[in-house]
């Protein structure tokens, strides 16, 4: 079975600053993808960042980038520079192997950026 | 096209109603998949389709009917429904994953149908 967890209900950052997100993460399957997702208040999830498990460096793109720590099973979303139109939920999801494997969400953080 | 597109955007029904959700993507993906999102919570999966054919069912009531009619589209029919089903319906698409390893297969999701059963 897989486990993600979000410790984090909410967080604030001011704009501009930078902010880590926390996600933790359980499997037994040797081979996995963890995905952050942005969630505004208009209900579509916005795919941000993807991290593979035998991936050797941390993902980045753009403002996100991915602090993968395998040994800690740790998969933290870290956005620099904060603007307010990065306020939103803000959640953590990890695919297995399968060909039609599933993701599995975590509870969700969300973030409010303040000026 | 990197877009997945759902129909209606909201949808007020009543507990004897029929009405069906829409879902349709033009990106080759032939993995297609319905969540349910309550407010405040994660996306809790429903139903996976894979080339057409339904491969996970994650124990939804029969009163949520899903259908593939082709490697575009995805529906999901409603009939019964209580009003705890009100919820955000969420399609998404991606390509289907290689058995044995874990690929890069960003699901794309669709804007989401706001559900609400009277």
């Amino acid at each position: 079975a897989q486990k993600i967890t979000q410790t984090q209900p909410g967080m604030f950052v001011q704009e501009k600053e930078a902010v880590t997100l926390d996600c933790t993460y359980d499997t037994s399957d040797p081979s996995y993808g963890l995905f952050w997702y942005k969630q505004p208040s208009s209900g579509e999830m916005i795919f941000l960042i993807y991290q593979g498990s035998y991936d050797q460096q941390n993902a980045t793109e753009g403002r996100y980038s991915l602090n993968f720590q395998k040994a800690r099973k740790s998969a933290n979303l870290v956005i620099s520079a904060s603007q307010l139109g990065d306020s939103a939920m803000y959640f953590c999801a990890m695919r297995g192997s399968g060909t039609a494997s599933k993701l599995t969400f975590g509870t969700g953080t969300r973030l409010q950026v303040t000026l | 096209d990197t877009e997945v597109t759902q129909t209606p955007k909201h949808l007020v029904m009543g507990m004897t109603n029929k009405k069906s959700l829409k879902c349709e993507q033009h990106m080759g993906h032939r993995a297609m998949y319905w969540y349910k999102q309550k407010a405040k919570k994660p996306p809790e999966l429903m139903f996976v389709y894979s080339y057409e054919k339904l491969s996970i069912n994650e124990s939804v009531p029969s009163r949520f009917s899903p259908e593939c009619p082709n490697s575009s589209l995805l529906n999901l029919h409603l009939h019964a429904l209580q009003p705890e089903d009100s919820a955000l319906y969420l399609c998404a698409s991606s390509q289907p994953g290689t058995s044995g390893r874990a690929t890069y297969n960003e699901q794309f999701f669709g804007p989401g149908t706001r559900l609400t059963v009277l």
